[in-house]
């Protein structure tokens, strides 16, 4: 099974320097990876995805991500954060949700983004 | 359009009350999901289904039953709820059939229930 580990269940930065949101992921093959964003009471918003294309994956809202092999990693990142980025952030791997099942999508435990003026 | 909707947004509901949480996306997606969310935690997922059947069911107690009437809309029909099952409900779509790696799901904003 392919399952992904959030490192920090909270982090706090100040507006306008960079955000590092760290996700390991632990898989057999290549794996389908995404991070997806929920701000408060709301649903969660893909910011971006990555599926065995180019290793740095580009999103929304200026966030971006690369996935190293070496190092079993897909750290979000950010050069300049916003007080409107404050949400939890999930990272996401694509899996087998059975024997004979199709994929479904395995969630972190999230990461807490709290972004203080 | 990006869009899957879902009502209502709040729901209140005694342990004996029947209510249903509909869902409905215009994407021309054939996969539908509900996934059961608890405070400060990640999506669990509930129900899948594809090209209107339901593939996948993760062990969701009865009192739970869902309904995909047609390729657009799903529902979840409540019945005896208790009051841990007070959860957000969301809703997400993808376009295939839900068995494919790295496809994305689209989320719905979610109903926010409570069982007392």
């Amino acid at each position: 099974a392919q399952s992904v580990t959030q490192l920090d269940s909270h982090v706090s930065v100040s507006e306008g320097t960079p955000v590092l949101l760290r996700c390991n992921y632990s898989s057999s093959y290549s794996p389908s990876l995404f991070w997806y964003v929920q701000h408060p009471n709301k649903g969660l918003q893909l910011l971006l995805k990555y599926t065995s294309a180019a290793t740095l994956v580009k999103g929304i809202n200026g966030f971006e991500a690369e996935f190293k092999k070496s190092e079993t990693s897909f750290h979000l990142t950010k050069p300049s954060a916003h007080m409107s980025d404050a949400a939890e952030y999930f990272c996401v791997v694509s899996d087998r949700a059975g024997l004979n099942s199709g994929y479904a999508l395995n969630f972190g435990k999230g990461t807490s983004l709290l972004v203080t003026p | 359009d990006t869009e899957v909707t879902q009502t209502p947004k709040h729901l209140v509901m005694g342990m004996t009350n029947k209510k249903s949480l509909k869902c409905e996306q215009h994407m021309g997606h054939r996969a539908m999901y509900w996934y059961k969310q608890k405070a400060k935690k990640p999506p669990e997922l509930m129900f899948v289904y594809s090209y209107e059947k339901l593939s996948i069911n993760e062990s969701v107690p009865s009192r739970f039953s869902p309904e995909c009437p047609n390729s657009s809309l799903l529902n979840l029909h409540l019945h005896a709820l208790q009051p841990e099952d007070s959860a957000l409900y969301l809703c997400a779509s993808s376009q295939d059939s839900g068995g494919v790696r790295g496809e994305t799901q689209y989320f719905g904003p979610g109903t926010r229930l409570l069982v007392l």
